[in-house]
């Protein structure tokens, strides 16, 4: 079955720092994969996704991301964390091109210091 | 204007009660979903609907009834509501067939308490 993994839960870094939040799939075949971000209290924002172009993907609000399959990851990063960014992130795959079904991994609390 | 909208926000019910989530797109996609977002974050495919016609059934008990009327509109119905129904329901859509390239817009969500 196809899954991602995100590799902890709960993750804290300096406003400043640099931020970067882990995750790898298990597919057979190289799937689309996108980060989502959940603010409080609201619903899922897309920050972006990677559809077989460029390995390495920019989203919004400075966050990037690169795929690597030999690694089979999809890790999120961003130079310099804002204090804003603290929210919930979601990484989340499917199984191609027109499948609809995303499969999203368990996610990652960001928690930024002042 | 709210590109996905959900009513209510927050629902608080007994347990055994009956209840319903509305959810409404106006962003002109064929597709609708329906996710549950449990105490810990969890975010799990219930259903999705494509022009009204149903194409995804995860495991889901047949208390859970949605109904599309038109490809703008997907409800949730809840029969005899349980404890473990207690979540974050988030109703979603995307554009279908070659439009789609898995990007999801979600609602806001409806958060259910069921006591």
């Amino acid at each position: 079955a196809q899954s991602v993994t995100q590799l902890g839960s709960h993750v804290s870094v300096s406003e400043g720092a640099l931020v970067l939040l882990r995750c790898n799939y298990s597919s057979s075949v190289p799937p689309y994969l996108f980060w989502y971000v959940q603010y409080p209290n609201q619903g899922l924002q897309l920050l972006l996704k990677y559809t077989s172009a460029a390995t390495l993907v920019k989203g919004i609000n400075g966050f990037e991301a690169e795929f690597k399959k030999s690694e089979t990851s999809f890790h999120l990063t961003k130079p310099s964390a804002h204090m804003s960014d603290a929210a919930e992130y979601f990484c989340a795959h499917n199984g191609g091109f027109g499948n609809e079904k995303l499969t999203f991994g368990t996610g990652t609390r960001l928690t930024i210091i002042p | 204007d709210t590109a996905v909208s959900q009513t209510p926000k927050y629902l608080v019910t007994q347990m055994g009660n009956d209840k319903s989530i509305k959810c409404e797109q106006n962003l002109g996609h064929d597709t609708m979903y329906w996710y549950k977002q449990d105490s810990k974050k969890f975010l799990k495919i219930m259903f999705s609907y494509n022009n009204k016609e149903l194409i995804i059934n995860e495991t889901v008990p047949n208390r859970f009834s949605p109904k599309s009327p038109d490809k703008a509109h997907l409800n949730l119905h809840i029969n005899s509501l349980e404890l473990g129904d207690s979540a974050v329901y988030f109703c979603a859509s995307s554009p279908s067939g070659g439009a789609n390239t898995g990007e999801l817009f979600f609602g806001e969500g409806s958060r259910l308490t069921v006591l």
